[in-house]
């Protein structure tokens, strides 16, 4: 099945600065990546998701790249705000839907 | 309306008793998961429905029954539940399993086993 490695596993930024966190999968079958922002005590939400046939895309100042030949996306999330501090999950799949979660990035924006 | 609605919010149960999850959409979704999440962990996989009918089950224990009576609900049925499942359970749809689309989450049910 698949493998979804996900780096680093905490992250601390300072406000304004940019926050990156990468990941791998290991499945050359897996055509959906999405990321989840999970905030304490709340419900994971979809904040980016990208499919095998675009290597890039940008949401105000969420941005997702995709490597097919390397298996590995990144998140970048650019002039961090205090409310951009949550858990990160990167997920993989195929077409099945059945998601393969990285184990979380915990990001701390210092105000 | 894009919400997943899950009752209830909090369970504690102990380990002969008999209880039931529930979780609602009304977004015309066809695909409908549970999902199990530890604290720090990802959520991981228990059960896919697609168009009611079960599609997955990640070699989940007998204790945790799913069900899926209409489009709109699925139901976790516990049962002789272990201290080690209590975990925050979480329920998501999707437009259809095989289209990739963004999985929607209910809040969670937040459960303890004694």
């Amino acid at each position: 099945g698949e493998n979804v490695e996900q780096h680093p596993s905490t992250l601390s930024v300072q406000e304004g600065d940019s926050a990156v966190i990468k990941c791998t999968y290991s499945d050359s079958a897996s055509n959906y990546f999405p990321w989840y922002k999970q905030e304490l005590g709340k419900r994971p939400q979809l904040i980016i998701d990208i499919r095998s046939n675009v290597g890039e895309k940008k949401d105000q100042r969420i941005a997702v790249t995709l490597n097919k030949t390397a298996k590995h996306f990144s998140l970048h999330i650019t002039e961090t705000q205090p409310e951009d501090s949550a858990v990160y999950f990167c997920a993989a799949t195929v077409n099945d839907y059945k998601l393969s979660f990285g184990a979380g990035t915990t990001v701390t924006v210092r105000a | 309306d894009t919400e997943v609605t899950q009752t209830p919010k909090h369970l504690v149960m102990g380990m002969t008793n008999k209880k039931s999850l529930k979780c609602e959409q009304h977004m015309g979704h066809r695909a409908m998961y549970w999902y199990k999440q530890k604290a720090k962990k990802p959520p991981e996989l228990m059960f896919v429905y697609s168009y009611e009918k079960l599609s997955i089950n990640e070699s989940v224990p007998s204790r945790f029954s799913p069900e899926c009576p209409n489009s709109s609900l699925l139901n976790l049925h516990l049962h002789a539940l272990q201290p080690e499942d209590s975990a925050l359970y979480l329920c998501a749809s999707s437009l259809r399993q095989e289209m990739n689309t963004e999985a929607f989450f209910g809040q969670g049910t937040r459960l303890t086993v004694v």
